[in-house]
């Protein structure tokens, strides 16, 4: 069973600062690793999808990036509707299934 | 655009049941597979189940194999969840997805609705 951990847990930051997220596979994982962005009391949205693609509609502050069980979501100048959880999902070990990470909230500094 | 709300939810007491639906617009349903997500209160998002367009396959949690079933009506765009002998650790938002099969990503999610176990 694939494990996806996130860190940090909590990222501090303020407003045009530079966030970097990881998420880190308990194995090698294909590149089909997404992030979505998540806000209090609404569904997650799909940021990147296959580790660098962005999904439609996000902006190009968001990027991501890696390989093997190393991926990292960057967003290179924080606005103020960023600060959210963000969280990486893998499929499973079986074809259909998903697993996600356990987030990274960032919050404002 | 594409549209999924979810219905069903609400309070029950452990070891009953609770059937939950989604109903799908904007797109071809039957073209698509479908998930639940769910999310305890203040946790992270734990994958639940998913249904293959037609029907035919299903997979599911290891904390839900066994309670928990999940259908669809194509011919109602509808998606469910059939939740047997709840338990209060099963307290969540319930989201249903729609899958990109290219991708292996959860594209377009509804806003949710939350189930409550407790006595």
């Amino acid at each position: 069973e694939i494990v996806l951990t996130q860190s940090p847990a909590t990222l501090s930051l303020s407003p045009g600062e530079r966030a970097t997220l990881s998420c880190r596979a308990s194995q090698t994982i294909s590149n089909y690793l997404a992030w979505y962005q998540q806000k209090p009391g609404q569904a997650p949205r799909l940021l990147i999808y296959a580790t660098s693609n962005r999904a439609t509609g996000i902006p190009g502050r968001f990027s991501g990036s890696g390989s093997g069980t190393d991926f990292t979501l960057t967003i290179s100048s924080l606005e103020p509707e960023d600060f959210a959880v963000y969280y990486c999902q893998q499929r499973t070990s079986w074809p259909s299934g998903r697993t996600f990470g356990q987030g990274t909230k960032v919050e404002i500094k | 655009q594409v549209q999924l709300v979810e219905s069903g939810g609400g309070v029950v007491q452990p070891g009953r049941s609770l059937r939950l639906s989604c109903v799908a617009s904007g797109f071809i349903f039957s073209s698509y597979d479908m998930h639940w997500v769910r999310q305890a209160p203040g946790k992270g998002l734990e994958w639940v189940a998913v249904i293959s367009n037609d029907g035919s396959n299903k997979y599911y949690s290891d904390s839900v194999k066994g309670r928990f079933t999940i259908s669809r009506d194509n011919s109602k765009n509808t998606l469910h969840l059939q939740m047997n002998n709840l338990r209060a650790e099963d307290t969540a938002v319930y989201f249903c997805a729609k899958d990109d099969p290219g991708w292996e990503v959860l594209s377009d999610w509804g806003q949710g609705t939350l189930v409550t176990v407790s006595s």
